[in-house]
């Protein structure tokens, strides 16, 4: 079954960005829409956005200034870049895969990165 | 934007004990695409239900959801030791995808 694994610093600075990459296994990148999501410490979930293998993308309007989605099919990855970052950007992000109208399914085991000089 | 509201924020059960969770929508949730999702500390969330009454693959018969238009409920009809846990509920029929904010099922 399709398995999603992050990875990228796990500290950055106030005002620098935040990268991250998920990198999909045991199926193929152009059978899900493949998105981000995020949740502050002890905190809910927050959708980020969203990219299909084509390359075309949805962001949350909250976040759409700031972020930048990419997809690289060769590597079977997906990238998340957020720019600007300040302490509120400190959350557990997560990699998720969705069908064509369906619901966040898989998800990665998540990574935590925390925005402190 | 779709608000998602939950009820109640913490939920204290015993094993055996009947959870009733509860998920309203500041609009129509189209298609009735409303989605539960269990989290536990550490953990991803892992999806239960789909489509407002789905099972998703692997999930015990004991979880139930229902509902439709605004007002959602999932049920579980015994507690097990493992369900005690974070529950969200989320809307994929409009963007931007939204969750509500949680309720915590736990041991009382």
């Amino acid at each position: 079954q399709v398995q999603l694994q992050e990875s990228g610093p796990g500290l950055v600075k106030p005002s620098e960005t935040l990268s991250l990459t998920c990198t999909v296994s045991g199926g193929s990148i152009s059978s899900y829409f493949w998105n981000w999501i995020r949740q502050p410490p002890g905190k809910g979930l927050e959708w980020i956005g969203y990219i299909y293998y084509s390359g075309s993308t949805n962001y949350n309007p909250s976040l759409k200034s700031r972020v930048t989605i990419s997809v690289d099919t060769s590597k079977n990855q997906f990238s998340l870049n957020l720019i600007s970052v300040t302490a509120a950007d400190t959350a557990v992000y997560y990699c998720a895969g969705l069908a064509v109208g369906g619901p966040f399914d898989p998800w990665g085991q998540g990574t935590l990165v925390t925005v402190s000089s | 934007e779709i608000v998602l509201t939950q009820s109640p924020g913490t939920l204290s059960l015993s094993p055996g004990e009947r959870a009733t969770l509860s998920c309203r929508a500041s609009q129509s949730v189209s298609s009735s695409k409303l989605a539960w999702y269990q989290q536990k500390p550490g953990q991803a969330p892992r999806l239960l239900i789909y489509g407002a009454s789905s099972r998703a693959t692997g999930i015990p018969d004991r979880f139930s959801g229902s509902g439709s238009g605004t007002d959602f409920t999932l049920t579980i009809s015994r507690l097990e030791p493992e369900d005690f846990a974070v529950y969200y509920c989320q809307q994929y029929g409009s963007s931007p995808r939204t969750f509500g904010q949680g309720t915590k099922v736990e041991i009382k």
